[in-house]
């Protein structure tokens, strides 16, 4: 069974900090893994990943994938309380045929205060 | 960019009623769709995959005959959620797919009474 694993599941930090989140995944088949943002509603893309050790970057935020340690990371730098959201990691994988899914972390909830 | 609706955003039903939602894209056509259930507090869990033209795969411990789910055309999937119960209630959110990227509906909230 495919298995994605987020730390911490939660976080609190002041506005100003970097914070890291960690994502690591046990999966078959693996294709991609991917970054979400998720506030009120459905989840926003940020990144997707393929390659291993090739940073993505938009803006403050930045994200990397090991391959060989199965682990990505989502940095987020000088913070913002526009930061605060639920953070979610998925994995896409092959699920035989042409067919493909994603699965979820848990997701790791950032708090932003001012 | 590619844009997904769901309709309704938010529902309350009565328990042992049925409830439908749709999911459609709007400026492409999905051969592939995607229902997911949220719990609070709790991550995204995949129900099943739904292709045009041929039955839904369900994941396990999903319900076939529970959440009836029909992608009838490249740009509409529905999932029917029967005889709702109380433990129904949840986040549904669809997702299409264009190659391998996948773009979120907006979510359904629905209660059931």
């Amino acid at each position: 069974e495919d298995k994605v694993v987020q730390s911490p599941l939660s976080l609190v930090v002041h506005e100003g900090d970097t914070v890291t989140l960690n994502c690591s995944y046990e999966v078959t088949n693996f294709r991609s893994l991917l970054w979400y943002k998720q506030e009120k509603k459905a989840p926003t893309f940020l990144f997707m990943l393929t390659s291993s050790g090739i940073e993505k970057k938009s803006g403050r935020l930045s994200s990397i994938l090991d391959k060989k340690e199965l682990f990505s990371i989502l940095n987020i730098t000088a913070t913002q309380t526009g930061d605060s959201a639920v953070y979610l990691c998925a994995v896409e994988a092959d699920s035989g045929g042409s067919n493909y899914k994603l699965t979820f972390g848990k997701g790791t909830l950032l708090t932003v205060n001012p | 960019g590619a844009v997904v609706s769901q309709h309704p955003s938010r529902v309350i039903c009565k328990s042992g009623t049925s409830v439908k939602i749709e999911c459609r894209s709007l400026d492409f056509q999905a051969t592939t769709m995607f229902w997911y259930r949220q719990f609070p507090k709790q991550s995204l869990m995949l129900m099943a995959t739904s292709n045009e033209g041929s039955k839904a795969t369900y994941e396990q411990g999903v319900e076939k005959d529970k959440f009836l789910i029909n992608h009838a055309s490249l740009t509409l999937s529905t999932l029917t959620v029967t005889s709702a119960h109380p433990e129904d209630s949840s986040f549904y959110i669809c997702s299409a797919s264009i190659s391998y990227e996948q773009y979120f509906g907006p979510g359904t909230r629905l209660t059931v009474t």
